[in-house]
């Protein structure tokens, strides 16, 4: 079948560095998507990956390892306002989304 | 986990016809589902809140005459694209809520891929 395992929570400092992980198994893979969902609000797109490799977007990156059917969100120089839901999605062959429950992410000061 | 399905998974059809967009979630009940349109840059954008019973909420630029939602039942919320133009033609993701408050989490279906020629 087909599955997504991302942490249901993670706390973090402020100023610090987090790191969410999501593994994900699929029929054919067509990409992974990491969105950001603040309480209330629709999902904001952060980062597509297809290939292997780091993807660096000012103070979020994203990685992929498609052999090992593994992605891995990292936040640096967390703010308060990075406090949110974090949801993994793999896109399959048929180009459908598989979904992470999400990680919900609480940044203390 | 919960999970949320979505039917068909992909369509297509001809310009000026109607399409039917079934969400459902299986495991459990939500008073409250949300339909998204993913874009081509991938961002989602909230079309509507659709609520049990009661008739949707729209976003601001989302035609309600175009865009029809009925939410019958607390597993099924429906979206049916009238008239259908070929500048409807993208991805379609229905989410559903459960819980309230802090314990709210919302799940996602699979989406649907629909092409209008």
């Amino acid at each position: 079948g087909q599955n997504i395992d991302q942490p249901t929570e993670m706390t973090a400092t402020e100023g610090a560095i987090v790191q969410i992980n999501c593994t994900y198994q699929t029929s054919g893979f067509n990409g992974l998507f990491w969105y950001q969902q603040h309480a209330g609000e629709a999902p904001t797109f952060l980062s597509y990956n297809v290939l292997d490799g780091l993807e660096e977007k000012g103070r979020f990156s994203s990685f992929l390892s498609r052999s090992k059917g593994y992605s891995y969100l990292l936040l640096k120089e967390l703010q308060m306002k990075d406090s949110a839901s974090y949801l993994c999605a793999a896109q399959d062959s048929n180009y459908q989304l598989i979904w992470g429950a999400g990680t919900k992410l609480i940044i203390k000061p | 986990g919960a999970v949320v399905s979505q039917h068909p998974s992909r369509v297509i059809c001809k310009s000026g016809t109607s399409v039917k967009i079934e969400c459902r979630s299986l495991d459990f009940q939500a008073t409250t589902m949300f339909w998204y349109r993913q874009f081509p840059k991938k961002s989602l954008m909230l079309m509507a809140t659709s609520n049990e019973g009661s008739k949707a909420t729209y976003e601001q630029g989302v035609e309600k005459d175009k865009f029809l939602i009925n939410h019958a039942s607390l597993t099924l919320s429906t979206l049916t694209v009238t008239s259908a133009h070929p500048e409807d033609s993208s991805f379609y993701i229905c989410s559903a809520r459960k819980g309230e408050g802090d314990q709210e989490t919302q799940y996602f279906g699979p989406g649907t891929r629909l092409l209008v020629l």
